[in-house]
């Protein structure tokens, strides 16, 4: 049973560029959560998908954009890059319905220079 | 908006005793979930142990029990007979759900050292 997994485990961008940060859920889940976790911060909740529309956001610019796609995998975009932004991004999945816990992948550390 | 509080940024114990983390909440819901996640230096968080808010009786799994006094607002976990891979961050969460869509709120995390 496959858990959850991302892509790439760690890049570096330069200020200003955009990234793409992808996820593939937990065999059977169909809900996606995107975190982001500064270092030495606990994860700050970024949004939630399910059936590939964006459910809940947390207090994060325009600049962070997602997808979920109909096999439930999922992408986490940002423009604009800001130093600001570097940090590890934590993808989490979950069973919408009965399901209370949610499984997370080994996140992604990206560095903005 | 839900907040939750830890307030042991350290804690260290020796190996095969007992510790316990702190966490305490706010909230003004009544039927909500608690979960204590561990995350070590590989960066994975992963699920330690959850309460559910309608049970008054404390989750365990195995060598981990949580303390949960809802009135109080708090939740802690307890590790027993602690074991060096147990070493990590270990960080307190309270899962809210707004119109069908479920987000975690964490806390800042404790960071556990186990002296052999």
């Amino acid at each position: 049973d496959a858990g959850v997994t991302q892509s790439p485990t760690h890049l570096i961008k330069t200020r200003g560029q955009q990234v793409t940060l992808r996820c593939s859920p937990k065999s059977g889940h169909d809900t996606v959560s995107w975190y982001q976790q500064a270092l030495g911060q606990g994860p700050q909740f970024i949004f939630q998908y399910y059936e590939e529309e964006e459910r809940q956001r947390g207090n994060f610019p325009d600049r962070f954009s997602g997808h979920q796609f109909p096999n439930y995998s999922s992408e986490l975009n940002v423009n604009a890059l800001l130093l600001g932004d570097s940090a590890l991004y934590l993808c989490a999945s979950s069973f919408r319905q009965g399901s209370y816990e949610q499984y997370f992948g080994p996140g992604t550390r990206l560095t903005v220079t | 908006a839900q907040t939750v509080t830890q307030s042991q940024p350290e804690m260290s114990v020796q190996e095969a005793e007992t510790v316990t983390l702190s966490c305490t909440y706010d909230t003004s819901e009544s039927d909500y979930y608690l979960f204590w996640y561990k995350q070590p230096p590989s960066r994975q968080m992963i699920l330690v142990i959850r309460q559910e808010a309608y049970k008054q009786q404390n989750a365990t799994e195995n060598r981990f029990s949580v303390n949960f006094q809802k009135a109080a607002k708090s939740f802690s976990l307890k590790i027993s007979d602690s074991q060096l891979g147990d070493a990590a961050m270990y960080f307190c969460a309270y899962r809210t759900e707004i119109q069908g869509a479920q987000k975690l709120v964490f806390g800042q995390g404790t960071r556990l050292t186990i002296n052999p």
